[in-house]
């Protein structure tokens, strides 16, 4: 297994501003994942961050709007930019295991007013 | 769209009884996975079974897979008032990267 933490667990922002959520796994993992759950939704992908190259995003979403790093095989980070009260979720990031498993962070609660 | 429907959206029950949850999906799969989600917090792996795999066993959980029908199924056995909690099912789709796409899940109440 993989244990995840992420930074901040919530925070309250201001529409217009930007915020970055950290994601480190407690070992070197090939396939993060950054996640996206909406007030009383399932979760839906927004992108899987690559170390070493552009992360790639699934349809809806958008480098410009979710830019993402993943500097090595233990850590990544999604920034939310020009945030709007809409962006206010759950974001999370999952790790996959050689055996096919993902495991997620504790998630990290997005308030925008 | 999403890959997952899961039925039912609610479910109430008693302590001790046995809780089923139902998850289809629409086209092939390496594996699902299914996980537990307390109060809006992060995701707990519970089970996960391959495409060649029938049933599944783990502690109190026991997990099913039909690839002709698409379709898993959660049994909780003996559940307990902290089994109280929100259920996904998620597919590994053949082909997707090991991306996983997230049924609509279902909310489980386990009463005293």
């Amino acid at each position: 297994s993989a244990v995840i933490s992420q930074k901040p667990s919530r925070d309250i922002c201001q529409r217009g501003t930007s915020l970055t959520i950290q994601c480190q796994v407690d070992s070197q993992v090939t396939m993060m994942f950054w996640y996206r759950q909406q007030p009383g939704q399932s979760l839906t992908l927004i992108a899987t961050a690559n170390q070493g190259s552009e992360a790639t995003y699934e349809s809806g979403f958008v480098i410009d709007k979710f830019p993402i790093s993943r500097p090595n095989l233990t850590f990544s980070t999604l920034t939310v930019s020009n945030m709007s009260p809409e962006d206010s979720s759950i974001y999370l990031c999952s790790a996959g295991t050689g055996y096919n498993e993902q495991f997620f962070g504790p998630g990290t609660r997005l308030t925008v007013l | 769209s999403q890959q997952g429907e899961e039925d039912p959206q609610a479910l109430s029950i008693q302590e001790g009884e046995n809780a089923t949850m139902n998850c289809s999906y629409k086209t092939s799969i390496n594996n699902l996975q299914w996980y537990r989600q307390n109060s809006g917090r992060g995701l707990v792996h519970l089970i996960l079974i391959r495409s060649n795999e029938r049933e599944k066993h783990s502690g109190r959980l026991r997990v099913t897979l039909d690839t002709s029908k698409k379709s898993s199924s959660l049994l909780i056995t003996a559940s307990r008032a902290a089994d109280t909690a929100s259920y996904f099912c998620a597919t590994d789709l053949t082909g997707g990267g090991n991306k996983l796409t997230f049924g609509t899940g279902t909310q489980l109440k386990v009463e005293l």
